[in-house]
């Protein structure tokens, strides 16, 4: 059972351009909503995260979008750069549980 | 400040072998949290520890187990090796273990 759905699977976005990734959850406990970027090889680093006493919140470039009646949260990544070529997670966790449960995965690649 | 230090960072092993996976926190963290990342997946959630108790145990058979010691590093065993245990096993420490979850970059784990 995937508790933490993300899309796209894969993106391609022109350098300069505006990022969006989408992720819809089930569990109604869940608190805490980060974003992971990842690098091949390296373990997820924390991008940005929200609580759902917040519909948004932004650092830089960075900003998550959260809609607490539709289950569903995004982040989008403003002016995108190649450097941010990367696989992004979305995660979720909440009430009595201390797991962190990620989306999928989406890979995505800006275009010079 | 050093961040999660996980060791060794490749490791090849034959089916039915054991292993142990080794992991230091940020220091002050005190809650440690292991995780398994198959190629191409989000990670997936294994143990939790905070101050030497478990605290969380996601959906993995008896063949792992972990253990936390007084100066809050961690330890992962997986017994009886399958091919399937091949993946990137993840360290993720924290303070109190809810939230700001900083990932360690893996021991890549490979089963022949």
């Amino acid at each position: 059972q995937q508790q933490v759905k993300q899309s796209p699977q894969s993106l391609i976005v022109q350098k300069g351009g505006i990022s969006i990734i989408n992720c819809a959850y089930e569990n109604t406990a869940f608190d805490y909503f980060p974003w992971y970027q990842q690098f091949p090889g390296k373990g997820p680093a924390l991008l940005i995260a929200i609580r759902p006493d917040v519909s948004e919140k932004k650092e830089g470039r960075f900003t998550i979008s959260f809609n607490k009646s539709a289950k569903q949260f995004s982040l989008h990544i403003m002016d995108s750069q190649p450097g941010d070529s990367a696989t992004y997670f979305c995660a979720a966790r909440g009430g009595s549980n201390y797991k962190l449960t990620f989306g999928k995965g989406t890979l995505l690649t800006v275009n010079p | 400040d050093a961040g999660v230090t996980q060791s060794p960072t490749h490791l090849i092993k034959t089916r039915g072998q054991h292993v142990t996976l080794r992991c230091s926190p940020i220091s002050g963290h005190k809650s440690v949290s292991w995780y398994q990342q198959v190629l191409g997946q989000g990670p997936q959630f294994i143990f939790q520890y905070y101050e030497k108790e478990e605290r969380g145990r996601g959906n993995f058979p008896d063949r792992f187990s972990a253990r936390q010691f007084p100066n809050y590093s961690s330890e992962l065993n997986v017994n009886a090796l399958l091919l399937g245990d091949s993946a990137l096993y993840l360290c993720a420490s924290s303070l109190s273990g809810s939230y700001g979850y900083t990932f360690g970059s893996g021991t890549r784990l490979t089963v022949v």
